[in-house]
């Protein structure tokens, strides 16, 4: 069954680092997301991008957050100088369409831990 | 703020009990309610998604049901077994505004052998 993969599965940085996460969702899918869940809180979405663009972002994603899908089939997920509050597992997701018509289902790789320090 | 809450947050139950749990969200500007199941260093895995109020969606032993009315979706497990593990997520998604899930905080559940 097809999968979203996800590295590093946990990384550990110095506040002010920057960081990438990298995702590779299903290949036949065309719309990616990055939400994350800071330990003891909710699952919180982050950006969603489809047609190589972000469609929408949340009120965390700010300067510090960038996406990119730099080869047709990586999606990373870059940090540019980590807060201490950055520290939470980062879920990549992908759907085949889109979740503007919220009627299907994300399929999310198992989450990269972020340990800022 | 988009509020969606689930109840119990955690549960311990008997292998063999039957179980359930709620969630519930704005009953205004509904769309969908999406359940996914969660084993700990796995991925969430997508169980329903509903849309239409009064849906009664099945697999296996799991079962939810959706009222968009009075905004709440309850989850059902029969015959819970240890297998069953999991914290257990829902997620609305409205017609307006933000395109892109809420999610509530889960339900632990716990199937002691």
């Amino acid at each position: 069954e097809p999968e979203v993969t996800q590295t590093p599965s946990h990384q550990v940085t110095q506040m002010g680092q920057e960081v990438i996460l990298r995702c590779v969702p299903i290949s036949n899918h065309l719309y990616f997301y990055w939400y994350r869940q800071i330990l003891g809180q909710k699952v919180e979405f982050l950006v969603s991008f489809y047609n190589n663009e972000i469609s929408e972002k949340s009120e965390i994603f700010d300067d510090q957050f960038s996406v990119e899908r730099p080869d047709g089939s990586n999606f990373t997920l870059k940090i540019r100088s980590t807060k201490l509050e950055d520290s939470a597992m980062y879920f990549c997701a992908s759907s085949g369409q889109g979740a503007g018509s919220g009627a299907n289902v994300l399929t999310f790789g198992a989450g990269s831990r972020l340990t800022v320090l | 703020i988009l509020n969606v809450e689930q109840s119990p947050q955690s549960l311990h139950v008997q292998e063999g009990d039957s179980t359930n749990f709620t969630c519930s969200f704005p009953s205004s500007n509904f769309y969908a309610l999406h359940w996914y199941r969660w084993e700990t260093a796995k991925s969430p895995e997508a169980l329903f998604v509903m849309t239409l109020n009064g849906d009664e969606k099945k697999k296996g032993r799991i079962s939810a049901t959706l009222n968009t009315k009075e905004g709440y979706s309850y989850l059902y497990i029969k015959g819970s077994q240890p297998e069953d593990s999991a914290t257990y997520l829902c997620a609305f998604f409205m017609d307006t505004g933000r395109r892109a899930l809420t999610f509530g905080s889960g339900t632990r559940l716990q199937v002691q052998p």
